[in-house]
């Protein structure tokens, strides 16, 4: 149980175009999502808070209207970049947190999207 | 702010050989704190969580401990494996759901 998809795996995009990165909560339902990003070597920094219904909460430093958000069922929530340009080439993990288990069962991550901007 | 950190960066050891992972956290008001593995290119696999009334959590080979008031946290791996070869990572959990992450310890285990 307790399986996170992200789609697609990876993506090459040209510099200007927009990219959707999907985050699907396979066996539960999750209210809360996270989306992180993480370059070579570095840890994972989160940039927002997903919430069902509501709006995100981004990060400092992070463009709300760069990475758009939605997340509007309780299992998926997306993750937009619009007009990417190269630095935004990166490692791009969701999170869920289960809604019934609560923050107490930790985490569940997704297997990453790797986002490669020319 | 949340600072987690592990040192060191990186560590190879033989096969066979019992190793302990650190990590420190400097605001002891968190609500749990898990390990992570992550292998080159991949997502994040959960080990083991620890709730912050717990002192310590096992699975297998894989134990970890948890002192709260200091600000640490082990990672102990029993009779490593090459197929133990990755990266670990800790995170705390504050009362706010976000989880605050080091920068990893890569582990090469040599055969």
């Amino acid at each position: 149980g307790a399986v996170v998809s992200q789609h697609p795996s990876w993506v090459i995009c040209k510099s200007g175009t927009s990219v959707k990165i999907e985050c699907r909560s396979l066996d539960f339902q999750a209210t809360t999502m996270f989306w992180y990003r993480q370059f070579p070597k570095q840890s994972l920094m989160l940039m927002a808070t997903s919430n069902e219904g509501s709006k995100a909460t981004y990060e400092q430093g992070v463009e709300k209207d760069k990475f758009l958000i939605n997340h509007a069922s309780l299992t998926l929530s997306t993750l937009t970049v619009t007009s990417a340009h190269p630095e935004d080439s990166s490692f791009y993990i969701c999170s869920a947190r289960d809604t019934i288990a609560g923050g107490g069962s930790g985490q569940f991550f997704g297997p990453g999207t790797r986002l490669t901007v020319l | 702010k949340q600072e987690v950190t592990q040192i060191p960066a990186a560590l190879s050891v033989p096969e066979g050989e019992n190793l302990v992972l650190n990590c420190s956290f400097t605001d002891s008001a968190i609500y749990n704190l898990q390990w992570f593995r992550q292998d080159p290119g991949k997502g994040l696999t959960s080990l083991l969580l620890i709730q912050s009334s717990q002192r310590e959590q096992t699975s297998g080979r894989l134990n970890a401990s948890l002192d709260k008031s200091s600000g640490r946290s082990t990672l102990y791996i029993a009779a490593s494996q090459p197929g133990d070869s990755a990266t670990y990572l800790c995170a705390v959990n504050e009362a706010n759901s976000k989880l605050t992450f080091g920068k990893g310890i890569t582990l090469s285990v040599r055969p």
